[in-house]
């Protein structure tokens, strides 16, 4: 069965640090990948998605994920976090062959210190 | 509208009563999805319809619990004789549809649904 795994469940961060979530999924198949985003008090808002090409995907405010096919992983990462990305992160799969329900992981929630 | 709309935004309600909790999908987008996020479990997935009709229902986790979509827009998920572990936020999307292969699904704000 797919699975998403996000290893961190709670990140703090100063302003300005680097960020790196993970993402590891569990499909024998080929995937698109996504990173949502829900900052609080607000909904689910796709922040970046990989669906085919350069496995290095840019999405808003900065963000940027790798897509390692032989590591089953799809990272997200920013260089320097602000304190306005403080929110909960979501990584999701979804085969592309026939299916159409995402595959959620149980989220990271970061926040970062001002 | 321009975006995904639920309806009621907050739910309290009593064990053992009936809910029903409303989506209202982008216009034009022909599938429809209900996600269920519950505190340490993540989102996951209850119901998908494509136009009117239900193809997998297979996440829905009890018969207490269905769906319907009218005239391919609003769809309305029913929660009978609640249970406390239903508390929950009950997510919406929506997505054009009516292709093969997977998309973008774009999500409303949530019922957050507590059940004394």
């Amino acid at each position: 069965a797919q699975s998403v795994s996000q290893h961190n469940h709670h990140v703090i961060l100063s302003e300005a640090a680097s960020l790196e979530l993970g993402c590891n999924y569990s499909y024998g198949g080929t995937v698109n990948l996504f990173w949502y985003v829900q900052y609080p008090g607000q909904h689910l808002q796709l922040l970046l998605k990989y669906f085919s090409g350069d496995p290095l995907v840019k999405g808003i405010k900065g963000f940027e994920a790798e897509f390692i096919k032989s590591k089953f992983s799809f990272n997200l990462r920013k260089p320097s976090v602000q304190w306005s990305d403080t929110a909960e992160y979501f990584c999701a799969v979804i085969s592309t062959s026939g299916t159409y329900k995402y595959i959620f992981g149980t989220g990271t929630r970061l926040k970062v210190l001002a | 509208g321009a975006g995904v709309s639920q309806s009621p935004s907050n739910k309290v309600t009593e064990k053992g009563k009936d809910v029903e909790l409303r989506c209202d999908p982008i216009s034009g987008h022909t599938a429809l999805y209900w996600y269920r996020q519950s505190l340490g479990q993540g989102l996951e997935f209850l119901i998908y319809f494509q136009g009117n009709s239900a193809p997998d229902k297979s996440g829905l986790p009890s018969d207490r619990f269905s769906a319907e979509r009218t005239g391919g827009s609003v769809s309305t998920l029913t929660i009978q004789r609640t249970q406390q572990e239903d508390s929950a936020v009950y997510l919406c999307a929506s997505s054009l549809g009516g292709r093969a292969g997977p998309e973008t699904q774009y999500f409303g704000p949530g019922t957050r649904l507590l059940v004394l």
